[in-house]
């Protein structure tokens, strides 16, 4: 079975302080991997993916993501927050070939 | 701006009612989807259209209809829904299906329904 698990349904960092929200998956083939983030009252944006080329994926606004099959994981970074990265962030598993399976979520809280 | 227009961002509707959400997205592509979302919980995959064909169906009550008309609009009919329905429904749209897709999704806003 394919699934996401996201430890942490909320995070506070400080302004200026490294983001760390974790993902780690269970795949039996290969796993395409997403993260997303979603501002209140938006639909979703894509932040960066991981398709089997490098392991270290860069994304928009300064985010990225390391792809460690050793820990199945997929862990997202930001060295220093801004207020504006405020927002849910959802960790996602492609699991068929039109089918993105989200985690359950991460609400990242910057504060100043 | 998005590139995925929902409309309405807003409806109320009694669970006698019939409605309709629409999306629509003019990037040419040619997968489009629709989710389901409640409060404080991801988003959950309702329907798959491809090439204006429904090849994903995720055992969605009959209550809810898909419709593609062409390969840049897609509606969701609602009738009889229950207030357990309501939700946050967010179109999407992909350029690849199939086995090229990497699941690269372009989300709308989303439309924000509340049966009463």
């Amino acid at each position: 079975a394919q699934s996401v698990t996201q430890l942490g349904s909320h995070v506070s960092v400080s302004e200026g302080a490294l983001v760390l929200l974790r993902c780690n998956y269970s795949s039996s083939v290969p796993p395409y991997l997403f993260w997303y983030v979603q501002y209140p009252n938006q639909g979703l944006q894509l932040l960066l993916k991981y398709t089997s080329a490098a392991t270290l994926v860069k994304g928009i606004n300064g985010f990225e993501a390391e792809f460690k099959k050793s820990e199945t994981s997929f862990h997202l970074t930001k060295p220093s927050a801004h207020m504006s990265d405020a927002a849910e962030y959802f960790c996602a598993l492609q699991t068929g070939a039109n089918n993105l399976f989200f985690g359950t979520g991460t609400r990242l809280t910057v504060i100043p | 701006d998005t590139e995925v227009t929902q409309t309405p961002k807003h409806l109320v509707m009694g669970m006698t009612n019939k409605k309709s959400l629409k999306c629509e997205q003019h990037m040419g592509h040619r997968a489009m989807y629709w989710y389901k979302q409640k409060a404080k919980k991801p988003p959950e995959l309702m329907f798959v259209y491809s090439y204006e064909k429904l090849s994903i169906n995720e055992s969605v009550p009959s209550r809810f209809s898909p419709e593609c008309p062409n390969s840049s609009l897609l509606n969701l009919h609602l009738h009889a829904l229950q207030p357990e329905d309501s939700a946050l429904y967010l179109c999407a749209s992909s350029s690849k299906i199939g086995r090229a897709n990497t699941g690269e999704l372009f989300f709308g806003e989303g439309s924000r329904l509340t049966v009463l």
